[in-house]
């Protein structure tokens, strides 16, 4: 997963506050999927993005949540008036080409938030 | 309801034999599965994947094998190292269509790979 950034790795956020995570794609790829992991779980998706589209966001909370891939800069994922179930491991992935055999997804680090 | 399933939450072996990591799915729309190796504190890390048009694909020490009239696919580690040591997750998506691609994960076996 070298070359998918994430910061902050670890986040700190007491209810009611914004949370903001970062996520820089491999470079040469422009296709970013955010997924998220509880405790116990695998990963669940959340929401695919192209630059300044989205294509997919099924898996994306109707409420308090959104993300962005703008045409410059990282993609963000926002999270607005956090509770404290949305404290989870939030990991990013960036493909080529998606719909293909080279749709293999490079996941970065993570971000770990915790909701206080 | 759980489109992709690892049944076995853990899995011990000794070093040099096999381990074999299994996982059904449900959705018969599935046509790419994919491994992933995820350390702590780490995200997952990709290791092998397959197109529904084969059953089987090598890498090295990792075999993926693919049984669609089961759907049904498992990982084969040979020889086993400690340091395969990890969580292992199964992926699966539908290329084309709607989903474009994302991926629908099972909860993991976590392996321990005993010296």
């Amino acid at each position: 997963n070298a070359g998918v950034m994430q910061n902050p790795r670890h986040l700190v956020r007491r209810r009611g506050q914004e949370a903001r995570l970062r996520c820089s794609p491999m470079k040469g790829h422009s296709h970013v999927y955010w997924y998220r992991q509880l405790p116990e779980e695998g990963l669940k998706f959340m929401v695919y993005l192209q630059k300044e589209n989205i294509i997919d966001e099924s898996g994306m909370p109707k409420e308090r949540f959104s993300a962005e891939f703008p045409k410059e800069g990282p993609s963000i994922l926002r999270i607005q008036q956090v509770v404290r179930g949305d404290s989870a491991a939030y990991f990013c992935a960036s493909s080529p080409l998606p719909g293909g055999p080279s749709d293999t997804q490079y996941f970065g680090p993570g971000t770990r938030l915790t909701v206080l | 309801d759980q489109q992709v399933k690892q049944n076995s939450p853990s899995l011990s072996v000794q070093e040099g034999r096999i381990s074999i990591l299994n996982c059904d799915y449900t959705n018969s729309m599935f046509d790419y599965f994919l491994w992933y190796k995820k350390y702590p504190a780490e995200g997952p890390t990709f290791l092998i994947s397959i197109s529904s048009i084969k059953d089987k694909n090598e890498d090295g020490r990792f075999t993926v094998f693919l049984n669609k009239s089961a759907k049904h696919l498992s990982l084969h580690i040979v020889p086993s190292q400690p340091g395969d040591s990890a969580v292992y997750f199964c992926a699966a998506s539908v290329l084309g269509g709607g989903s474009q691609g994302n991926l629908i994960f099972g909860k993991g076996t976590k392996l321990s790979v005993k010296p």
